[in-house]
Order: C-alpha cells, then sequence, then structure tokens
C-alpha cells in the first residue's frame, strides 16, 4: 500500500517568501506530525495533529509557521518569510493511534534551502 | 532540546559483527521506538518497545529497556553492509494528564558504518 508522502521533494527560496510543503498520511491514518531535521538540530517535532485539530502545536519555533489539516488526511505547513535558518529537511509521519501506541510512519521528507 | 542521548555517536564496524547502540533518556515514557535513516532522508520504524516490556527481538534486532535506569539498547546482530545508517531512539512520553503526547522525542543518532 502507499506510504506516506510529502511534496515537493526539493524547494530552494529565496529570503523573505513564503513556501508550503505538503503531506499526504497513509489512508485511515488519524494521526499525523511534522517534524524538523536541521544539522544544529536534529530531529525537532513541530506540531501533532488527531484528525484536523492540532491539539500539541508546541514545537512550531515562531508565528511565521503554521498548519492545517482538512478532512482528517492532507496537511500543509506554511512557512511564512522563511530566513536562512528555516533551512533543513522537514518531516511528516501518521499513525494509527490505537490504544497509546504510537508506531509512527515517516514521508521522504522536503528538503528546503532558503538562500 | 533532545531528550534522548544516544551512544556511541559514531560506529564502525566489519560485516558479520554485532553493533550495539544505547539510548538513555529523562522522563516516563509510553514507549521507546527505534528508527533507521538512509541518507538524511525519511525514517524507517524499527521497533518500538512499550514501558512494561524489558526485550524484545524482530528478526536480526534485539531491543532492551531498563525504566529503572532510563535506558534502552538497540543490538544488530550479523551486521551486513546495507545495516549501515542513522539509528535514532525516540521516546513517547506521558503529559500531566497521563496520555502520551502524541509526539515522538528523538536522540542526536548513531551513525553507523558496516563495512564488507
Amino acid at each position: 500500500g502507499a506510504g506516506v508522502s510529502q511534496s515537493p521533494s526539493n524547494k530552494v527560496t529565496e529570503k523573505g517568501k513564503d513556501v508550503e510543503l505538503r503531506c499526504d498520511p497513509i489512508s485511515g491514518h488519524t494521526a499525523l506530525y511534522w517534524y524538523r531535521q536541521s544539522l544544529g538540530q536534529g530531529l525537532e517535532f513541530l506540531i501533532y495533529f488527531q484528525g484536523n485539530s492540532a491539539p500539541d502545536k508546541s514545537g512550531l519555533p515562531s508565528d511565521r509557521f503554521s498548519a492545517e489539516r482538512t478532512g482528517g488526511s492532507v496537511s500543509t505547513l506554511t512557512i511564512q518569510r522563511t530566513q536562512q535558518e528555516d533551512s533543513a529537511v522537514y518531516l511528516c509521519a501518521s499513525s494509527l493511534r490505537i490504544q497509546g501506541l504510537n508506531e509512527q510512519f515517516f514521508g521522504p521528507g522536503t528538503r528546503l534551502t532558503v538562500l | 532540546s533532545q531528550q534522548g542521548e544516544e551512544d556511541p555517536q559514531a560506529l564502525s564496524i566489519q560485516e558479520g559483527e554485532n553493533a550495539t547502540m544505547n539510548c538513555s533518556y529523562k522522563t516516563s515514557i509510553n514507549n521507546l521506538q527505534w528508527y533507521r535513516q538512509n541518507s538524511g532522508r525519511g525514517l524507517v520504524h524499527l521497533i518500538l518497545i512499550r514501558s512494561n516490556e524489558r526485550e524484545k527481538h524482530s528478526g536480526r534486532l534485539r531491543v532492551t529497556l531498563d525504566t529503572s535506569k532510563k535506558s534502552s539498547s538497540l543490538l544488530i546482530t550479523a551486521s551486513r553492509a546495507a545495516d549501515t545508517a542513522s539509528y535514532f531512539c525516540a521516546t513517547d512520553s506521558f503529559n500531566a494528564g497521563g496520555t502520551s503526547y502524541g509526539k515522538l522525542t528523538f536522540g542526536q543518532g548513531t551513525i553507523l558504518t558496516v563495512h564488507p
């Protein structure tokens, strides 16, 4: 079956531009997570969706970052007025969230480069 | 900040040898998971061990968990060149309400190189 997909796979943008990153989770997975992986910070949690709501958005680094999820499926992570420190690989994961288990399946990531 | 601390940071072995990676964490957990990452892109889930389990096996993988020491280890037996990758432990912790956070906190990872 299809895994988690993300688009674009690579994105190069200029400082100050807005970018949108997309995640398609595994069909039927109710939970969706965004993480960021950068050289200096390792893997960081950004935001979590259960259905269309976001119970935990504690990891968003600033108000330039926002995310939404519609129809309990596709999610979009938006970064406004990008800065060079936003350069990283953005990873999306989904899980079933059954009985407290939280095995997460990751997408291939979007590599964002801000010039 | 990363809850998990892993050691070693890098491990280089010959094919056929066993590889052991360790992970320590700080808070109470619901479960602990190990992931593999090739070439800095998507992570592949390897194994999940619940907080009430002490050992779990999956193929050539063996994971142990010691909640009293807040530590876990991943053993890869009879390693192959294809096992070359970065390995991360990740913890799923409880919030104040006693349910899991629904997010994973990752360690810094161990870079494993298996030489043919």
